[in-house]
């Protein structure tokens, strides 16, 4: 059975520091993009960045750039966000997603980051 | 980036009878279109992708059509249980991109 768990959100002030961590099962993910969505109660689900199955090549939304980094531990079976700088509007509830054929086929729970002073 | 307009913020429908749900791109997508279901507390489910193509395990009551700018998803007897905030969004072009949602409410 395929499952994503999410981890890591928390609560901290502007201008500080988060790292998330999605733990996948029931595939590999080294065979897969694998990305991340947020999703906010005023602007719904947000496409935040992703990650091509070896790793070697990434992108991101323009509201992320230079701010976030997508890794992935493919030993581990795990994605990661790193989150520096982060302000008010990062607040969100943060989804991993496995990209398939090519949609999102399957989704964690969710990690919840809020930032607020 | 292309924008995704669900017009119909909150759909009331009986039980058993039909709701149709719209979907307009800023742009022409082609049929990169996909429609996801999402229930209180839990993470969006895939329903239709190639805007017309059910997903696995999706039952047959939901159905996608449309291409170009204009899409529509359909679920042609609602049961209790289809009630949930459906989201469309587009696969042609980076970002991919999301409309706001249709909250799909039980008379």
């Amino acid at each position: 059975e395929v499952q994503l768990v999410e981890s890591g959100g928390g609560s901290v002030q502007p201008g500080g520091s988060l790292r998330l961590s999605c733990a996948a099962s029931g595939f590999t993910i080294s065979n897969y993009w694998m990305h991340w969505v947020r999703q906010d109660p005023g602007k719904g689900l947000v496409w935040v960045s992703r990650i091509y199955s070896d790793g070697s090549d990434t992108s991101y939304a323009d509201s992320v750039k230079g701010r976030f980094i997508i890794s992935k531990d493919n030993a581990k079976n795990t994605l990661y966000l790193q989150m520096d700088s982060l302000r008010v509007e990062d607040t969100a509830l943060y989804y991993c997603a496995r990209e398939y054929d090519p949609v999102f086929d399957y989704w964690g729970q969710g990690t919840v980051v809020t930032i607020s002073a | 980036e292309i924008v995704m307009t669900q017009a119909t913020a909150t759909l009331s429908v009986s039980p058993g009878e039909r709701a149709t749900l719209s979907c307009r791109a800023s742009q022409s997508v082609s049929s990169n279109l996909a429609w996801y279901q999402q229930k209180p507390g839990q993470a969006p489910r895939l329903l239709i992708y190639g805007a017309s193509t059910r997903a696995t395990g999706i039952p047959a009551r939901f159905s996608g059509s449309g291409s170009g700018t204009d899409f529509t998803l359909t679920i042609s007897s609602l049961l209790s249980e289809d009630s949930a905030v459906y989201y469309c969004q587009q696969y042609d072009y980076w970002p991919w991109t999301f409309g706001l949602g249709t909250k799909v409410e039980i008379k």
